[in-house]
């Protein structure tokens, strides 16, 4: 397996502009995780699906922030519209089968001007 | 509401030395702790999973520990190498998360 797949790597807007990110899960695993990491508040959990049905939102920091997971090998974060206090690093990583270790992907690195 | 802490923030080392990293969770009610490794620029990898009813886990030169009932873990790193430097998480879930601590950047230096 590939890994949990993100795109795009590195995302560089301007303020007011929509981003989407995008998350593939590792096959077969059946939660997913969006987390955000910056240097003053570390790495914070913003989303939880399980079973593509969000479960835990109450880490998206406000109505600009929206994810979906329309099946299970595919979800998105959304930013509208984006801010420069939005850049950071995002993070998805997935978790099921046997154990109970989540698997992050490479992360998306936004940068909002 | 759980608070995990990571003591040192940072850490620099020569190569070879044996060292120790410190994690300690206010909430003992948990069923198991991770040790993560961040590489400038990546992602999280997954080092070493200790169950709650495990005092402790190895793997290579790494050993992790965990002491519940005083909150704490630690991570052990034998005859460290410049190949190691990197940012080390400790996490623990908490309702249907991980809650991760600031982390450790460790430097070891040739």
């Amino acid at each position: 397996d590939a890994g949990v797949i993100q795109s795009p790597r590195h995302e560089v807007t301007e303020m007011g502009q929509e981003v989407t990110l995008r998350c593939k899960p590792i096959s077969g695993h059946n939660s997913l995780f969006w987390y955000r990491q910056t240097m003053m508040r570390g790495l914070e959990l913003l989303i939880y699906f399980n079973n593509n049905v969000p479960i835990d939102d109450s880490g998206m920091p406000e109505d600009r922030f929206s994810a979906k997971m329309p099946n299970a090998s595919f979800s998105t974060l959304k930013i509208q519209p984006s801010e420069p206090r939005d850049s950071a690093v995002y993070f998805c990583a997935s978790e099921g089968g046997r154990t109970d270790t989540q698997y992050f992907g490479p992360g998306t690195r936004l940068t909002v001007l | 509401k759980q608070e995990v802490t990571q003591i040192p923030a940072a850490l620099s080392v020569p190569e070879g030395e044996n060292l120790v990293l410190n994690c300690s969770f206010t909430d003992s009610a948990i069923y198991n702790l991770q040790w993560f490794r961040q590489d400038p620029g990546k992602g999280l990898t997954s080092l070493l999973l200790i169950q709650s009813s495990q005092r402790e886990q190895t793997s290579g030169r790494l050993n992790a520990s965990l002491d519940k009932s005083s909150g704490r873990s630690t991570l052990y790193i034998a005859a460290s190498q410049p190949g190691d430097s990197a940012t080390y998480l400790c996490a623990v879930p908490g309702t249907y998360k991980y809650i991760f601590g600031t982390g450790t950047r460790l430097k070891v230096l040739a």
